[in-house]
Order: structure tokens, then sequence, then C-alpha cells
């Protein structure tokens, strides 16, 4: 089955305790990237991955690192949480179909992070 | 810099009935795709339809179409035959048309709710 998976789903943290979100897709995808969903906002993007060792910032990418040294992974790291970044993060993958518009934009379940 | 605005926050209609979103952007492109996201209580995105701008005629996918308006940059979404499980957040979203950019900008989001 084609999916996108993250993890952990669901995290309470305190702040400045560094972690990680995971994510892997199974679809062969060259595009990865993370959104961030917070009410009154909408989706906002952090970060994405063309390709392996491909990555860059999004619209709000104070706060988070990535990397992708397998083209199947694409993890978002919180160095130094802090209670803004509490919220729901997406990954999502698509393979370069999409970009010519025809394919899909995967999304993973979620991640809700809460930073106390 | 794209702008997606969706102005109505909330929205409730009974079962059966026909709603329509409404979804307004800002763009100085020429070619693009146009998205409507739902998003149900599991948090999963899903894809509902897609639109290309350089298309005239709108997209429909069984009860859901579109009203895609380019010159006034109106996208919005008709549900007709309304059912509870269209109960959901529902998000416009854009994305230019040329290859490597797989970014889309997503609205603030309409809360859907079909009343039985």
């Amino acid at each position: 089955e084609a999916q996108v998976t993250q993890n952990p789903r669901y995290l309470i943290t305190v702040t400045g305790k560094k972690l990680t979100v995971t994510c892997s897709q199974n679809m062969n995808h060259e595009y990865m990237s993370w959104y961030r969903q917070d009410p009154g906002l909408g989706l906002r993007q952090i970060y994405y991955s063309m390709n392996v060792e491909v990555t860059d910032k999004g619209d709000v990418p104070e706060g988070y690192k990535v990397s992708r040294k397998e083209k199947r992974n694409f993890p978002l790291i919180l160095e130094s949480p802090s209670p803004n970044q509490t919220s729901l993060y997406f990954c999502a993958s698509s393979s370069q179909a999409h970009s010519l518009g025809t394919g899909e934009l995967f999304f993973g379940e979620g991640s809700r992070l809460t930073v106390l | 810099a794209q702008t997606v605005t969706q102005s109505q926050p909330e929205m409730s209609v009974q079962e059966a009935e026909t709603v329509t979103l409404s979804c307004t952007y800002d763009t100085s492109e020429n070619n693009y795709y146009l998205f409507w996201y739902k998003q149900p209580p599991s948090r999963q995105m899903i894809l509902v339809i897609r639109q290309e701008a350089y298309k005239q005629q709108n997209a429909t996918e069984n009860r859901f179409s579109v009203n895609f308006q380019k010159a006034a940059k109106s996208f919005s979404l008709k549900i007709s035959d309304s059912q509870l499980g269209d109960t959901a957040m529902y998000f416009c979203a854009f994305k230019p048309s040329y290859f490597g950019n797989e970014k889309l900008t997503f609205g603030t989001g309409t809360r859907l709710t079909i009343i039985p």
C-alpha cells in the first residue's frame, strides 16, 4: 500500500528537549516536504526536498532542521523546541508527475506535538 | 508570493442539500493548479478535486464540482447532495505549474458540518 508514515503520532515534550519526527514514504517519490497546521492559519510549509541531499526552506523554517540522506526518509528535527512550535505537523511526498499536473501529493497522518 | 483566502471559517448545511465553499487567490502566475483538500476528524488530508488553470472547463468529481473564474481569481467548491461523511475541514490550495516547484500554498480552511 502506498503511504507516508510519520512517527510519533502524538508527543508531549518540554521546552529545550531535542526531538525528531520521522517521515518515510514507500513510493520512491523525489519530492518530500513538511507542513505545520495551526488554527486560523491553514497549512504552512516548513522545509522541502526535491531529492536526496537537496533541501530548502519553506515559509516557516525557523527552529527546525531537516535532512535527506535517503530517498525514502525525511526527518524533521527540533533542536530546542519551544511552546510556539506546538502544532500539528504533516509530512508529504510526490513524484515529479505532480509538478507536471498529474500525480498526487500524498500526506502522512499527522503528528500532534505539544511543547510545554 | 501567492496568497489563498477562504473567507468562510465555518459553514453548516442539512444533509442532502447543496453547499458552496468559497476560495479566492492572488498570483502573478499565468499557469498554475488549484486544489481542494478535505480533512475529516481523522486528520488525514484527502485530495477532493484539482483544476488546471489553462483549462476553461470546470473540474468535477462525482458530487464535487468547482466554479473556476480565472479572471476573478476565484475557485469555489460545490458539494451536491451533501452527506454526513462530508463533515470535515476543507482547504483550498494553489501550486505554480512550473517544474520543480512543489510547494502548495493553503488557505486557512472552512469547517463544514453536515446536519442530519
